[in-house]
């Protein structure tokens, strides 16, 4: 049962276009969503987040949208560098269930230079 | 670098076989959790430690087991090891133990099951 979904598998954006990853999820008690990006041989690190009362948080060239009623939250990346490529992935967590994420599969994002 | 270690890097072991995978929380982090990514998958949560004490609990098989020493270093113990384990283990931490508190994750633990 896959509660958060990231349905594209990889993206290739030309550097200083906009790269735009999407999420979906299927769990309504889900009210913090969070944005994380993996090099290679590294750890998952923290990007971006937003919580289900907002709709935008923005922070320098990443922004995340919300969209409550479509269970769908995006990010966006303007302008993209080549070292923006990396896995990105999707994560959502409730109140409820404490501090326990809930991860997509991730897309594998190539900003060509 | 975040800050959380992980050891070993990569272990390869055989089914059947039993490993013990460690992990070193941030300097005061509280809070230890541990994830399993499969292939092509997301990182699944198995189980998180606040202080010592089991604070959650994820879909971790009756094989594995963990804990959390005073030191607050944690262990994840795999046993009866079948192919299906062979996965990357992240060890993440954070402050606290509520919502919203960022984690921080270490490099991970490439474990091969032949």
């Amino acid at each position: 049962d896959q509660q958060v979904k990231q349905n594209s598998p990889s993206l290739s954006v030309q550097e200083g276009r906009i790269s735009i990853l999407n999420c979906d999820y299927t769990n309504s008690m889900f009210d913090y969503f969070l944005w994380y990006k993996k090099y290679p041989a590294e750890g998952p690190t923290f990007l971006i987040s937003i919580s289900s009362i907002k709709d935008k948080n923005e922070d320098g060239r990443f922004t995340v949208f919300l969209n409550k009623s479509a269970k769908h939250l995006s990010l966006h990346i303007v302008p993209s560098q080549p070292g923006d490529s990396a896995v990105y992935f999707c994560a959502a967590s409730a109140i409820a269930g404490g501090n326990k994420l809930v991860f997509g599969a991730g897309t594998i994002l190539r900003v060509k230079s | 670098d975040s800050g959380v270690t992980q050891t070993p890097k990569h272990l390869i072991t055989a089914t059947g076989q039993r490993v013990t995978l460690r992990c070193s929380p941030r300097s005061g982090d509280l809070s230890v959790y541990w994830y399993q990514q499969s292939l092509d998958q997301g990182l699944q949560f198995l189980i998180q430690y606040y202080n010592g004490e089991e604070r959650a609990k994820g879909n971790i098989l009756e094989r594995f087991s963990a804990q959390q020493f005073p030191d607050l270093h944690s262990e994840l113990n795999l046993s009866s090891l079948e192919l299906g384990d062979s996965a990357l283990y992240f060890c993440a931490s954070s402050v606290g133990a509520g919502a919203y508190t960022e984690q921080f994750f270490g490099p991970g633990t490439r474990l091969t099951v032949l």
